[in-house]
Parts: C-alpha cells; sequence; structure tokens
C-alpha cells in the first residue's frame, strides 16, 4: 500500500463544476504538496502546507492532520484546469513520498 | 529569474552509454531535488542536496547513478552506464526551505535509452 494515496484516479467533470481531489497519508509529515501537471509535462507547485487552508483563485487546499488527510477543491471549474494533480507528503525523515496523481478533464 | 533550467530536454541514446543530465536551480535557492517520473512508478525522488550537499541520496536506484552540486548554481545528474529502464522524465526542482519552500521545477528532461 502507498504511503500516500489519491482519489479518485481519474476524473471527468463539466465544465464550471465543483471539484475535489483528495488525499490520505498513512505516516507521520512536516508539509505537504500540491502539484499540477499539465498535459505538456511542466510541474507548477499548486501549495505546500501543513495545517489549516490556503486558497489562491479557485484553487483551495485543506489539510486535517489529525485525519492523516488533504484535499485540493477547485471551484467554477475551466477546461484548462485539465491536468493531472499530485499529491507530495514530507514525512518525518524529511523523504517526499507522492501519490499517484488524480488525472482531470473537464470538458467545456 | 528564469525558473529553474535543464537540459538536455530530449536525449536519446544508446544502452551503455554515458548520460549527463544539468539543472540550474533558481537564484538564492537552497535546495535542489532530483526526481524521476515513468509511467510504471510515477514520480519519485532521487537525491537532494542542501546547500550543496548532498543530504539523502536513498532514491538512486544503483551505482550506475550519481549526481553532483560543485556550486549553488549548477547539478548534475549522471548515468553510466546507461540502460533501457532509465528511460524516464527527469525532474530538477529547486526551494527555499524544506519545509516552507514552495518547489520549482524544471521542464524536465526526457531521456530514451535504446
Amino acid at each position: 500500500k502507498n504511503e500516500v494515496e489519491q482519489s479518485p484516479q481519474n476524473l471527468t467533470a463539466q465544465e464550471g463544476e465543483f471539484i475535489t481531489i483528495n488525499c490520505s497519508y498513512s505516516v507521520g509529515i512536516s508539509a505537504l504538496h500540491w502539484l499540477q501537471q499539465h498535459p505538456g509535462g511542466g510541474i507548477v507547485s499548486l501549495f505546500m502546507l501543513s495545517s489549516g487552508k490556503k486558497k489562491h483563485g479557485r484553487l483551495i487546499a485543506t489539510i486535517n492532520i489529525q485525519e492523516k488527510h488533504s484535499s485540493l477543491h477547485i471551484t467554477a471549474s475551466h477546461p484548462r484546469d485539465s491536468a493531472v494533480y499530485i499529491c507530495a507528503a514530507l514525512n518525518r525523515d524529511d523523504k517526499i513520498i507522492f501519490g499517484k496523481g488524480t488525472r482531470l478533464h473537464i470538458l467545456p | 529569474d528564469a525558473g529553474v533550467i535543464q537540459s538536455p530536454r530530449h536525449e536519446v541514446t544508446e544502452m551503455g552509454q554515458e548520460v549527463t543530465l544539468r539543472c540550474k536551480p533558481i537564484s538564492g535557492h537552497d535546495y535542489l531535488f532530483w526526481y524521476r517520473q515513468t509511467m510504471m512508478r510515477g514520480l519519485e525522488l532521487l537525491i537532494y542536496f542542501n546547500n550543496n550537499v548532498p543530504i539523502d541520496d536513498s532514491g538512486m536506484p544503483e551505482d550506475r547513478f550519481s549526481a553532483k552540486m560543485p556550486n549553488a548554481s549548477f547539478s548534475t545528474l549522471k548515468i553510466q552506464p546507461s540502460e533501457p529502464r532509465d528511460s524516464a522524465v527527469y525532474f530538477c526542482a529547486s526551494s527555499f526551505g524544506l519545509y516552507t519552500g514552495e518547489l520549482f521545477f524544471g521542464e524536465g528532461s526526457r531521456l530514451t535509452v535504446l
């Protein structure tokens, strides 16, 4: 079992829908990253958080340390949000462990 | 700043050849990471440096892989000899700080070993 699990693996939604991607981890962590990888392959860091909630534009990331769970939300989704979203946990040994990613496809 | 710069963007080589991938981190960043991405295994951390010193290389697959960071503005990842199973996209990333620093990725080097 991977120490960082993401769900769903694949998600297709209509433009405008509210999107939630989940990340659960089984180890103690110092911080958690949410990354976005576009079809061209480039990777962009969206958030790094260790507690609470962060918001940037239409993107919101939350983390619950006690429940070992983080969520990435996209409001008013748009086709340009289509990408692979990757959760990465920085564990107590300072190792970054990646989830397998969630492939999001937003239909116009 | 131009961001993290990697070269080459694409490399096709034959099994047994030496491959050198290069990375220039963002100026002022004190952490540099090398990652590998394959369809089967996803993203994996290979090694990371703090202030040019290798901190954790436990992700380096085997002795054929080596990484150096001779100064704050340059790092290399070398594979010698290369094998077909090394075919992957290799990403370099840098950050300022480990616990608070956002990761900035290069565009990746796509390696194909025939």
